[in-house]
């Protein structure tokens, strides 16, 4: 079965500085997808970015990007000159290619201060 | 607003009440997902309809009983809760056997058992 895990249950920023959020995988499979979801205070989960395992390029969403380094089995987000509205729980997570329910990591909880 | 509706925003219920989540999505999915999130824990997958057909069911008490009618709406009826129920519950929809298009999440219903 397929793990994720965020080592980093809370982080802070200052507004306008590059914070990195951490994710490591487990899986046996050779392609998938892997996610980041971004849930603010108003509660609704929102995709923040995807990367497909099978390219190697890093997916990348205005200030959001990631590092996908598929033999660690790691997808760390990278939020670029961070901004108040940044402020939310970041989860990452699995998807398998056959449309598979996905695994979610535990979350990590970013404050971006003034 | 993403597309996926959930109502009530709110909801406070006695252990003895019968109430009912309802989600809807216009999306054009066809497949949809009950989660639970309570605090400090990761999303718990609840259960999941594919073409309005259950295909899971976690393992969750028959206190939680879920309807499809139909391939735009999922409710989750609730009878006899506990307080260890309070939580948030988010519905989610997805293109069906479509992995990289992720899930689309409702703004969640914040549920109090007293």
């Amino acid at each position: 079965a397929q793990t994720v895990t965020q080592s980093q249950p809370e982080m802070s920023v200052q507004d306008a500085e590059t914070v990195t959020l951490s994710c490591t995988y487990d899986t046996s499979e050779n392609n998938y997808y892997l996610f980041w979801y971004k849930q603010p205070p108003s509660r609704q989960m929102i995709l923040v970015i995807r990367q497909e395992a099978y390219k190697q390029q890093n997916a990348t969403e205005n200030r959001f990007s990631v590092n996908f380094q598929k033999a660690a089995k790691s997808f760390s987000l990278k939020i670029s000159d961070s901004q108040l509205g940044d402020t939310a729980m970041y989860f990452c997570a699995f998807r398998g290619l056959d449309g598979q329910n996905f695994v979610f990591g535990p979350g990590t909880r970013l404050s971006v201060l003034p | 607003e993403t597309g996926v509706t959930q109502t009530p925003r709110h909801l406070v219920m006695g252990m003895t009440n019968k109430k009912s989540l309802k989600c809807e999505q216009h999306l054009g999915h066809n497949a949809m997902y009950w989660y639970k999130q309570s605090a400090k824990k990761p999303l718990e997958l609840m259960f999941v309809y594919s073409l309005e057909e259950r295909v899971e069911n976690n393992s969750v008490p028959s206190r939680f009983s879920p309807e499809c009618p139909n391939s735009s709406h999922l409710f989750l009826h609730l009878h006899t809760l506990q307080p260890e129920d309070s939580a948030l519950y988010l519905c989610a929809s997805s293109p069906r056997g479509q992995a990289f298009y992720g899930y689309t999440f409702g703004s969640g219903t914040r549920l109090t058992v007293v």
